[in-house]
């Protein structure tokens, strides 16, 4: 069975300091890939996509960046993050383009 | 496009039933419904596609109208497990973007 798994749960970093998540999905071949952010209140906006190594689109433009280094490894990334960056981050996967996601667990990061 | 639900907070017993509606200014390829409970990821209950389907999820049911671009979600016999968020996403023409709604909240009480 296909599992996603997402990591940290919880993070809290200052302002100014780098990011990474990871996520990583289990059981499936060339799934196509999301991540999204839920601030506190608001709804799952859409941060990045890929549907394959390498082919990253974004929807925001922002100081975060995605890469696709596996098949089935998804990065978030940033340099330097902002107060505005908390949220809670979710992974997600879809089969094909027009598919259901399906949601990893999400992290929740407070920039302080 | 962002869709837009309504309405933003719904509290019912255990029991009653309750409809919560996903609005769109734009023509849909589809409408997902997910729910989310608090501090946890969204889990996907159903999808509709264009035709005006509905769909059922245990006595959670959904109907797509295209010519509203609206789709309501119906929850029956509500029990108190149905309480969460739910959030509708819609897409257009297939082109892999889900635009979610910020979610319908639904609290079920004894």
């Amino acid at each position: 069975s296909q599992t996603i798994h997402q990591w940290p749960a919880t993070l809290v970093q200052p302002v100014g300091s780098p990011l990474s998540l990871e996520c990583t999905v289990e059981g499936t071949s060339n799934p196509n890939l999301y991540w999204y952010r839920q601030a506190a209140g608001r709804g799952l906006q859409l941060l990045f996509y890929s549907v394959g190594i390498g082919q990253i689109s974004s929807e925001v433009p922002q100081n975060l960046s995605a890469s696709r280094p596996q098949d089935r490894q998804f990065i978030l990334s940033s340099k330097k993050l902002l107060l505005s960056d908390s949220g809670f981050y979710l992974c997600a996967w879809s089969v094909w383009t027009n598919g259901h996601r399906i949601f990893g667990s999400g992290t929740q990061l407070s920039v302080l | 496009q962002q869709p837009v639900q309504s309405p933003q907070a719904v509290i019912l017993r255990e029991g009653e039933d309750a409809v919560i509606n996903c609005s769109s200014s734009k023509a849909l390829y589809s409408v997902h419904w997910y729910r989310q409970k608090h501090g946890e990821a969204p889990v996907f209950l159903m999808i509709l596609l264009k035709g005006g389907e509905q769909k059922g999820h245990e006595k959670i049911s959904a109907s797509f109208n295209e010519k509203k671009q609206q789709s309501s979600l119906y929850l029956t016999a509500s029990q108190l497990s149905y309480s969460g968020t739910y959030f509708c996403g819609t897409e257009q023409g297939g082109n892999n973007r889900l635009a979610f709604g910020k979610g319908n909240q639904v609290v079920v009480i004894p």
